[in-house]
């Protein structure tokens, strides 16, 4: 079935360091991609989203390529501040309609300054 | 973005006892609710889809009858572990969603069984 794989955590930066976590996908049809983050005692809040290959989803200065011949979404982030610690999640809807989300097991990203 | 409310935010139950877990849309009208689970460092499972006014769609290997959703209105849906047990501990998240739109997600619920 549909799966994602996001790189463990934590991951520990200095503030105004380059941030990627990875995250490649397992997918039989056409998904649409995401990434969540939770802030500490907080729900899941979509970052950003992108619905086909070499689409671009950007926020807050968070970006990701949807990358259908590596099966990748990559997040990446020039500069990170101390507020961006989180938790971040790689996310795939596959399509159908069903609006189900299937999710990876969640990256922790801690920046110190 | 619209607001999720999930009710309580931590419990803790005695085994054998049942609980009641609370997913509020509170700006919006969510045809549809997710519930999902999520153990220590891993991903969040989904366990079920429910729609308002009809019976949830369980994923393949959770207990129906153990982990009761009612859907009963367009803003709430409620999840019920009955019988709970120490395995049953975890931390349990709830969305919500218009028809093909962004899920919102509640904060989640420490479920912890002693």
């Amino acid at each position: 079935g549909d799966s994602v794989t996001q790189m463990e955590g934590p991951v520990t930066l200095s503030e105004e360091a380059f941030l990627t976590i990875n995250c490649t996908y397992t997918a039989t049809g056409y998904p649409s991609l995401f990434w969540y983050v939770q802030y500490p005692g907080e729900g899941l809040q979509l970052l950003l989203k992108a619905t086909k290959a070499d689409d671009k989803g950007s926020n807050k200065g968070f970006e990701a390529t949807y990358r259908k011949e590596t099966t990748s979404f990559h997040l990446e982030k020039g500069s990170v501040q101390v507020s961006d610690s989180a938790v971040y999640f790689c996310a795939l809807s596959d399509g159908s309609g069903t609006d189900k989300l299937i999710f990876g097991t969640g990256t922790r990203l801690q920046v110190f300054p | 973005g619209a607001v999720v409310s999930q009710h309580p935010s931590w419990v803790i139950c005695k085994s054998g006892t049942s609980v009641k877990i609370e997913c509020r849309s509170l700006d919006f009208q969510a045809t549809t609710m997710f519930w999902y689970r999520q153990f220590p460092k891993q991903s969040l499972m989904l366990m079920a889809t429910s729609n308002e006014g009809s019976k949830a769609t369980y994923e393949q290997g959770v207990e129906k009858d153990k982990f009761l959703i009612n859907h009963a209105s367009l803003t709430l849906s409620t999840l019920t572990v009955t019988s709970a047990h120490p395995e049953d501990s975890s931390f349990y998240i709830c969305s919500a969603a218009l028809r093909n739109t962004e899920a919102f997600f509640g904060q989640g619920t420490r479920l912890t069984v002693v």
